[in-house]
């Protein structure tokens, strides 16, 4: 099993670009998320989805989107990168038990820098 | 909106010296708490998933306890070694119906040999 997966590992963008960080998972885990990770700030919760096709908002979810067509998959789309999303984003799954995920560990990938001039 | 907090900040000690650190969470509707380990350059790895008050879970030389009741978590490590430096995270995901795990700052451990 490869866990999860992240790519790319490091990405530079210019103010107003566009792109895509993809996650997959092969552990067919239900649940999945997206976290950015700052300085002083620890991990905050940008998107999740608690299965395909249902996607909701987290902590900091301004200038991102994202979408589960498949449960393997979660892509984490900037649609106009700003200097203020310079971070490392890190994706998460976990089993996801039905009604909540309190019992279940996260499995992270392994992130990716991402730096917007 | 959910509060975890996690002191100290920053810990550092000598190989051999033992250490201990604490994570607090709303005690009301509490479900679980999660505790991880972030070494630098690498992903958090899950250490400990908690759920009953009173509980006591142990990895090698680390442990940690749960007291639901008042909102804290210890995590404790035995004897630290150098390979123990990292950041150590605790998330909480609220109540049974929440979707959201929220973290911690964190505590980063440094140990010395």
């Amino acid at each position: 099993n490869a866990g999860v997966t992240q790519t790319p590992k490091f990405q530079v963008l210019k103010t107003g670009q566009s792109m895509t960080l993809q996650c997959a998972q092969d552990m067919n885990h239900e649940y999945m998320s997206w976290y950015r990770q700052d300085p002083g700030m620890g991990l905050r919760l940008i998107h999740y989805s608690v299965g395909a096709g249902i996607t909701d908002q987290g902590e900091v979810p301004n200038g991102y989107n994202v979408s589960r067509s498949t449960t393997e998959d979660f892509p984490l789309r900037l649609l106009s990168a700003a200097p203020s999303q310079t971070s490392v984003y890190f994706c998460a799954s976990s089993r996801g038990l039905a009604g909540g995920l309190g019992e279940d560990e996260q499995f992270f990938g392994p992130g990716t820098r991402l730096t917007v001039l | 909106i959910l509060n975890v907090e996690q002191s100290p900040q920053s810990l550092h000690v000598q190989e051999g010296d033992s250490t201990n650190f604490t994570c607090s969470f709303p005690s009301s509707n509490f479900y679980a708490l999660h505790w991880y380990r972030w070494e630098t350059a690498k992903s958090p790895e899950a250490l400990f998933v908690m759920t009953l008050n009173g509980d006591e879970k142990k990895k090698g030389r680390i442990s940690a306890t749960l007291n639901t009741k008042e909102g804290y978590s210890y995590l404790y490590i035995k004897g630290s070694q150098p390979e123990d430096s990292a950041t150590y995270l605790c998330a909480f995901p609220g109540s049974y119906n929440t979707d959201k795990l929220i973290f911690g700052t964190g505590t980063r451990l440094q140990v010395f040999p």
